[in-house]
Formats: structure tokens, C-alpha cells, sequence
């Protein structure tokens, strides 16, 4: 079975910008988690995402958004970049949010 | 979320096994013990969880008190590989709203030949 894809998996922007980023979940996994990671505050919550629905969403500006399309993919966005934005952004899935989740590689995003 | 505490860091020899240890004295009686590992760069492993039992698989075991105020992961024969930080969180398995893990900062730990 295929894990977890993101991509890209590795982007440059500039302050001021938007960015897109891509998750593809494990086949039949409908719920997909997104977290941010840089070295000042380690692995943080974003958003959870169930059958194109928004079931939790951790502690950031309205900037960060996501949404989830009906085969369970999943995209987030990042508008208007602050070079505190720089992390690796990782995404998750799972059946059904409970249980373990399997992340994917991740996407580094570098804002200049 | 039930906070935990574990060691910033730990050292083992290839081969030996690694015992990493995970405070967690106000898990609630509904909550599951996971463990996850972030080799450097990567995304995060799920290793194994449990409840109450010991649990064992294909890469470790999970070693939970009586009280469940601790556990202890176990690799039984470490390898280079091995070399990770270790996650200990403590979550629901079902229901509410509790759909995300909360890392805290984790144990290093350092495999050596």
C-alpha cells in the first residue's frame, strides 16, 4: 500500500506570498491532519480534516487554511508569508482520526 | 490531553536494548499510550500504543504500570537506524474532538557502535 504523499517537497517563497501544499492519504484513509514543524516549537497542530469536513484546528492566525476533497485528498494554504512561516509542514492520515496515524515526508517551505 | 515527561536524552549501544522512559500521571482512564519516532529530517513513525496491557510488535514493546502513571518503550536490539527522537503522547482513541496528537519535545536518542 502507497503512504503518504506531499508535494511539493521542497519550496522557496517570498514574504507577502501565497502557498499551496498538497497531501495524498493512504488509500481508504478519510481523515487528514496537518502539523508544522520548526525547531523553536517542534511539531504543531494545524488542522484535522474527515470527509471533506473541518473537525479540529490547532492554534494559528486565519491565514493557514485547508480543505479536503472527496477522494480525501488534501490541500492547505498559507497566505500572506511571514518568514516565521519557514518549517516543514507534514501531513497524516488514518482511517478515521482515532487511532495511529502515518505521516508523509514532508514539505519544506522556506520563506525569504 | 494528558501532559508527559520524558527524558531530553539518551544513549545506547548497537545491539543492547533501549529503554525509553515516559511520565504520564494524569492520563485519564480513557486514554491510549502512543509512541511515534522523527528520524532526523523525516516525518514522525507510529511505533506502538496500548491502554493498559503490554503491547509488543514487529519494532518494539510497550511497558505500561499497574497505575498507568508510566510506561516504557522498549527496542529490543537497537540499531544505527534507531537513532531518532522518541515520542510519548497520550490521547483519546475515539470520540470528542480529539483528533491530533500533541508532541512535546521528545527523547533523542543515540544509537552508537
Amino acid at each position: 500500500k502507497a503512504g503518504v504523499t506531499q508535494t511539493p517537497r521542497y519550496l522557496i517563497k517570498t514574504r507577502g506570498q501565497q502557498v499551496t501544499l498538497s497531501c495524498s492519504p493512504i488509500s481508504g484513509h478519510r481523515s487528514v491532519s496537518w502539523y508544522q514543524q520548526t525547531p523553536g516549537q517542534g511539531l504543531q497542530f494545524l488542522f484535522e480534516y474527515f470527509s471533506e469536513t473541518q473537525r479540529n484546528k490547532g492554534n494559528f492566525p486565519g491565514r493557514f487554511s485547508g480543505r479536503q476533497f472527496s477522494n480525501s485528498r488534501s490541500e492547505m494554504n498559507v497566505s500572506t508569508l511571514e518568514l516565521g512561516d519557514s518549517a516543514l509542514y507534514l501531513c497524516a492520515s488514518s482511517f478515521k482520526g482515532a487511532g495511529e496515524q502515518y505521516f508523509g515526508p514532508g514539505t519544506r517551505l522556506t520563506v525569504t | 490531553d494528558a501532559k508527559t515527561t520524558q527524558p531530553t536524552s539518551m544513549d545506547c549501544a548497537e545491539g543492547r536494548a533501549a529503554n525509553l522512559p515516559c511520565n504520564h500521571s494524569t492520563i485519564s482512564g480513557n486514554e491510549y499510550v502512543y509512541w511515534y519516532r522523527q528520524i532526523h529530517s523525516q516525518g514522525p513513525q507510529y511505533i506502538i500504543h496500548g491502554l493498559k496491557n503490554n503491547e509488543t510488535n514487529e519494532m518494539a514493546s510497550l511497558i505500561i504500570t499497574e497505575d498507568r502513571k508510566s510506561s516504557t518503550l522498549i527496542l529490543p536490539h537497537a540499531t544505527l537506524r534507531d537513532t531518532a527522537v522518541y515520542y510519548c503522547i497520550v490521547r483519546l482513541n475515539s470520540g470528542g474532538s480529539n483528533y491530533k496528537l500533541t508532541f512535546g519535545k521528545g527523547t533523542l536518542l543515540t544509537v552508537n557502535p
